[in-house]
C-alpha cells in the first residue's frame, strides 16, 4: 500500500461549485498534513497545512483531517477556472521532516 | 514568505556528461534541504535529504554515486547528475527548511521553482 493515496482524476467541476479532493494515508504516526497546488510545469505551492482532527478554513479552502480514519480532504468553494491544477496531498511520515506526496489529483474547473 | 531559488531553470546536456543544479535559500538559513524528481504526469519523488555539513540521506532506489548532493553551507545545496542519460530527463525540485522538524512544532518547508533537465 502506498503511503499516500489520491484519486488521480481528472476531476471536473463546474465553475462556482464545490470541489472535493480526498487523500488517504497508511502511516498512523503521521502528524502533519499538507495540500499543495501545482500548475503544469511549475513547482508546487502550499495551500493548507493541518495537524489536528477537524476542519481548518482559509478563504475558499477548507482542509479536513480524520486521523482515526486516516484521511484528509480539501474542499474548494466557489471554484474558479484558475483553480484548475493538480492538487497534491503530502504528509510527514512518522514525525520525520521529509514530505511524502501522493500522486496528485488533476482538477479542472469548467467555465 | 521565504524564498528558495534554483538555477538553472532549464538545462540541456549531452548524454554522458554531468550537470549541476543549485538550490539557494535567499532569506533564511536552511538547515535541511530536500531534492525531488518529478516525471511528467507523476508525483514528486523524494530523492534525498541533506543537512548542512553532513552526508545526504538517499531514499531507497536512488543511486548516490550518480546523484551527488552537496550541502556545503546553510544557504546552498547542489545536485550533480553524473554521466547523465536520457532517462534522467526530468523536473528536479528542491525544498528547504530552517529547522529540523516540520509541522506544528517545526518549520515550514519552502520549494524552489524547479529545474528542467533534458539529456540528449
Amino acid at each position: 500500500q502506498k503511503e499516500v493515496e489520491q484519486n488521480s482524476g481528472p476531476l471536473s467541476v463546474p465553475e462556482g461549485a464545490i470541489a472535493s479532493l480526498n487523500c488517504t494515508y497508511s502511516d498512523r504516526v503521521s502528524q502533519s498534513f499538507f495540500w499543495y497546488r501545482q500548475y503544469s510545469g511549475k513547482s508546487p505551492e502550499l495551500i493548507m497545512s493541518i495537524y489536528s482532527n477537524g476542519d481548518k478554513e482559509d478563504g475558499r479552502f477548507t482542509a479536513q483531517l480524520n486521523k482515526a480514519s486516516q484521511y484528509v480532504s480539501l474542499l474548494i468553494r466557489d471554484s474558479q477556472p484558475s483553480d484548475s491544477a493538480t492538487y497534491l496531498c503530502a504528509l510527514t511520515p512518522g514525525g520525520a521532516q521529509k514530505l511524502v506526496f501522493g500522486q496528485g489529483t488533476r482538477l479542472t474547473i469548467n467555465p | 514568505g521565504a524564498v528558495v531559488s534554483q538555477h538553472p531553470s532549464r538545462v540541456i546536456c549531452k548524454s554522458g556528461t554531468s550537470v549541476k543544479i543549485e538550490c539557494r535559500s535567499l532569506d533564511f538559513q536552511a538547515t535541511t534541504m530536500f531534492w525531488y524528481r518529478q516525471f511528467p504526469k507523476q508525483s514528486l519523488m523524494l530523492m534525498a535529504t541533506s543537512n548542512e555539513g553532513s552526508k545526504a540521506t538517499y531514499e531507497q532506489g536512488v543511486e548516490k554515486d550518480k546523484f551527488l548532493i552537496n550541502h556545503a553551507s546553510l544557504t546552498l545545496s547542489t545536485l550533480t547528475v553524473t554521466s547523465a542519460h536520457p532517462e534522467d530527463s526530468s523536473f528536479y525540485i528542491c525544498s528547504a527548511s530552517a529547522g529540523t522538524a516540520a509541522g506544528p512544532t517545526g518549520n515550514t518547508i519552502y520549494f524552489g521553482e524547479g529545474s528542467w533537465l533534458t539529456v540528449v
